[in-house]
């Protein structure tokens, strides 16, 4: 749903290991999400997306999660590099619409 | 391939002033186009969609307007700014679910 009334969630991670990134989407009837990432001072850029009738589908360094029971998503960035540090945004298409709900936002950072 | 165009890049208006941003999106046709705005440090909020030329669906009720003059191109105006205005405005065009942003013009209204 919408998000624009809040600040983001942060996550800090050191260069080589893992990050998770986690959302949580709100309409059980949406069978398109969608992962972006958003550097400083630019627009968004698809990462990797997927549809309600998958639960897993990987992509390069990266893997996304939908379990549909509890209604989350996630976003699995392997071997964090400095690169990676933006902010990460899901979004969910709703009922079946071509617009896009999107969530909160995570701002990552990587320490070298 | 498709590319999409907005300027300015940055804007700086004084309360009270218009506003008219451009987008333009190239190497396709009949595109779904989208505006954004984005705040400092929050999500993103969709301000209006169109499906095709001067077909335009507000979702958040405020003194901005937006017109599709043409099919591939999307202006988002304003009579008189409002310091709330302020924020990062992002274009973004689609078929099907996916969507393609724009760079974005950064507005600072004093």
């Amino acid at each position: 749903g919408e998000s624009v009334g809040l600040h983001l969630p942060t996550l800090s991670v050191q260069e080589g290991d893992n990050s998770i990134i986690n959302c949580a989407y709100s309409n059980s009837a949406s069978d398109y999400f969608i992962w972006y990432k958003q550097e400083s001072g630019k627009g968004p850029q698809f990462i990797i997306d997927i549809r309600s009738n998958m639960d897993k589908r990987q992509g390069q360094r990266v893997t996304v999660l939908l379990n549909k029971t509890v209604k989350h998503l996630s976003l699995q960035i392997a071997a964090t590099q400095p690169g990676d540090s933006a902010v990460y945004f899901c979004a969910e298409n709703g009922a079946g619409a071509n617009n896009l709900f999107f969530g909160t936002g995570t701002r990552l950072t990587v320490i070298p | 391939s498709q590319t999409i165009h907005q300027w300015p890049a940055t804007l700086v208006q004084p309360v009270g002033s218009p506003l008219s941003l451009e987008c333009t999106v190239e190497g396709t046709s009949n595109p779904n186009l989208y505006w954004y705005r984005q705040a400092a440090g929050r999500g993103l909020q969709l301000l209006f969609y169109s499906v095709g030329i001067g077909q335009i669906s507000s979702e958040v009720p405020q003194n901005l307007s937006a017109s599709r003059p043409q099919d591939r191109q999307f202006i988002l105006s304003s009579k008189k700014l409002l310091l709330s205005d302020s924020g990062f405005y992002l274009c973004a065009w689609s078929w099907g679910h996916e969507q393609f942003f724009g760079p974005g013009t950064r507005l600072t209204v004093l």
